[in-house]
């Protein structure tokens, strides 16, 4: 079965750079990711698909400061130049025969 | 641009149903299928099920197969979710989404609570 496993939260001052972790399960590791940025009192926001040879599609209107790589079975969102409002939750996302299979989020404060 | 705007929150008593439209602008409507997604007071996000416009296609959750209806109206480029025999733990924000082109749009969400 697959499962996508996340980290709960992560931590960097402000202006420094967080990298988010999403691991595949045994089997599934080319499989591509998406990630979404969720912050406080909204709906998720797509910010970029990442491949397994970590190549990566943004959505419209994302920052530079935002990328994506892959190592084997993990998925990366680099976040750099952290801001105030990259406080959020991180969700990464695959599809698996139709199905969308989320990971459980990172939340990411920005101290 | 592509957008979709999800109908206004309901308020529903246990057992009843819902249905949520989601309501596509700016692309072709039949080639791109819509999944609906829902996310509970401080939760993740929970996969409900897709439809396919095109050939009407469809594909649910196992654990709310028998409860949720995906369905569209290719004239209205509208998209439904309907849940039924609501309960308490139904209680979300109801997501309908667009992916492919190697990219996903979200609806604005609609919240749908469960009360007596």
């Amino acid at each position: 079965q697959l499962v996508l496993t996340q980290s709960p939260s992560a931590s960097a001052s402000l202006g420094a750079s967080v990298k988010l972790t999403c691991t595949l399960t045994s089997g599934h590791s080319r499989y591509a990711v998406a990630w979404h940025q969720q912050q406080p009192e909204k709906g998720p926001r797509f910010l970029m698909k990442v491949n397994d040879d970590g190549s990566h599609n943004k959505g419209d209107g994302i920052p530079d400061r935002f990328s994506g790589s892959s190592s084997g079975a993990e998925r990366h969102l680099t976040i750099s130049s952290l801001q105030s409002d990259d406080e959020a939750d991180y969700f990464c996302q695959t599809w698996d025969a139709g199905v969308w299979v989320f990971g459980g989020g990172t939340k990411v404060t920005v101290l | 641009q592509v957008q979709l705007v999800q109908s206004g929150a309901e308020v529903k008593k246990p057992g009843a149903s819902v249905k949520v439209s989601c309501k596509a602008s700016g692309y072709t409507f039949t080639n791109y299928g819509i999944s609906w997604v829902r996310q509970a007071p401080g939760q993740g996000l929970e996969w409900m099920g897709w439809v396919s416009p095109y050939k009407d296609n469809t594909n649910s959750a196992q654990r709310l197969q028998g409860r949720v209806t995906v369905t569209t109206d290719t004239s209205t480029n509208t998209a439904y979710m309907e849940l039924r025999s609501l309960r308490s733990d139904d209680t979300a924000v109801y997501y309908c989404a667009r992916d492919g082109n190697h990219s996903v749009y979200w609806g604005q969400g609609t919240l749908v609570t469960v009360s007596s």
